[in-house]
């Protein structure tokens, strides 16, 4: 498998822009989780997806954020409009989800507005 | 809520161990785990341990006591490809998400 894949890798755009992340994560895996990183922040749990249902999305910063996961292959996450505070680095991860808590990463988005 | 504290930066020498710390205090807990990030690169999961004990894993071992919430990962022979970020991160089992800590600098020196 190629693993969690993201795209794009980086992405530079207005403030006021609309921006489209996405992923698609491995196949056979049941769980989806967006993260952001910063400096300050570290690593934050945005929202989660199981079967392709969102399950959390306690962590999603404002009504700008929104997600979808249409099917099992393939989610999005999108902000608009974008401001220069969500410059950051977005993965994408999925899980299997047995007993441990293993999750796989992709290479992230890197974001950056203007 | 969840909140984990680790210590912010850690320096050790080639071939030396090293022990990072995490303590945790949570509203429920499955299970501790550990995550590698090298620099500008992705998160890696390193080992969990959802009992109390050790577990190891080739030059790394992590431990957990549930009773002191608290729990480390300790890295032998280490090497300059160590050199890292490390995340201790709590979660609710299985697929549930994952809290992780602000993260453990490791700077391997010659």
């Amino acid at each position: 498998d190629a693993g969690v894949i993201q795209s794009p890798r980086h992405e530079v755009t207005e403030m006021g822009q609309e921006v489209t992340l996405r992923c698609k994560p491995i196949s056979g895996h049941d769980y989806l989780f967006w993260y952001r990183q910063t400096m300050m922040r570290g690593l934050e749990l945005l929202i989660y997806f199981n079967n392709n249902v969102p399950i959390d999305d306690s962590g999603m910063p404002e009504d700008r954020f929104s997600a979808k996961m249409p099917n099992a292959s393939f989610s999005t996450l999108k902000i608009q409009p974008s401001e220069p505070r969500d410059s950051a680095v977005y993965f994408c991860a999925s899980s299997p989800g047995l007993t441990r808590d293993e999750q796989f990463f992709g290479p992230g988005t890197r974001l950056t507005v203007l | 809520g969840q909140s984990l504290e680790q210590p912010s930066e850690v320096t050790a020498v080639e071939g030396a161990i090293v022990q990072i710390n995490c303590t945790y205090q949570t509203s429920g807990f499955y299970g501790l785990s550990w995550y590698q990030q090298h620099d500008g690169g992705a998160p890696t999961f390193l080992s969990y341990n959802a009992l109390d004990g050790l577990e190891e894993t080739g030059r790394f071992s992590s431990f957990l006591s549930r009773s002191d919430s608290y729990g480390y990962l300790l890295l032998q022979e280490l090497q300059m490809k160590d050199s890292a970020s490390y995340f201790c991160a709590v979660g609710g089992g299985g697929g549930n998400k994952l809290t992780f800590g602000t993260g453990t600098q490791l700077k391997v020196e010659l």
